[in-house]
């Protein structure tokens, strides 16, 4: 497809339970970016990579909260032991070049997160 | 850090109004802004984009957005709304912080435009 692509699109789980959600960019962008959507409110930053290299996880809320893009290009969002709080809307985006330079990401539809 | 805040959380229109969105954010030196759009069932896309130049700038769909650096503003605007325009809008912002990687959002506009 020629978008960024989320899976699972929804995913419900009980508390204490370990998800992992996958973000396929467009192929050949550089970058790419994980951000948290709570209900009613907008994204909120969670992590970048530049190719394989995350080089800023400032955002990821605890320790629980794990990203990985081994090979520069699918990535995985993982989150041990979930938590109530951990609801919300996981959106993956990336960027041909960085952002920088571009100005612009491109977003998946999203993954979203029901712990209960 | 930066924030940024969108005043209107909710905004009701008839087809054909003027439409004017807020927009403020809290970073005294260089910035790059953004509107994001997001159509039901779809996901966010850019509208347009501010780096330099013309603090005038112009999107899709007959969207503009003005930077007032003085007011640290960018707020959006169109003159005549469409039906097609109900849609929940983002404000965005990156800084020299982050290498201007991070985008910072507000937490959004709905509009719904009534035909």
């Amino acid at each position: 497809g020629a978008g960024v692509s989320q899976s699972p699109r929804y995913k419900v789980a009980k508390r204490g339970q370990d998800v992992a959600l996958r973000c396929d960019p467009i192929s050949g962008h550089v970058s790419l970016f994980w951000y948290q959507q709570a209900l009613g409110q907008g994204p909120e930053f969670l992590t970048y990579f530049q190719n394989e290299a995350q080089l800023d996880k400032s955002g990821l809320p605890s320790d629980r909260f794990f990203a990985e893009r081994p090979e520069g290009s699918v990535s995985t969002l993982k989150i041990q032991r979930t938590q109530q709080e951990d609801s919300a809307v996981y959106l993956c985006a990336s960027s041909l070049g960085t952002v920088r330079n571009t100005g612009e990401l491109f977003f998946g539809e999203g993954s979203r997160l029901t712990v209960l | 850090a930066q924030s940024v805040s969108q005043h209107n959380h909710h905004v009701i229109l008839s087809e054909a109004a003027s439409l004017e969105l807020g927009c403020n954010y809290s970073y005294g030196g260089t910035v790059n802004l953004f509107w994001y759009v997001q159509y039901p069932g779809q996901h966010l896309q850019l509208l347009l984009k501010y780096f330099s130049g013309d603090p005038l700038v112009k999107g899709i769909k007959g969207f503009e957005a003005e930077f007032i650096k003085s007011k640290f503003s960018f707020n959006l605007r169109k003159p005549s709304v469409q039906w097609s325009d109900t849609a929940e809008y983002f404000c965005a912002v990156n800084t020299p912080n982050t290498g201007f990687q991070k985008l910072v959002f507000g937490t959004g506009t709905r509009l719904l435009v009534s035909p």
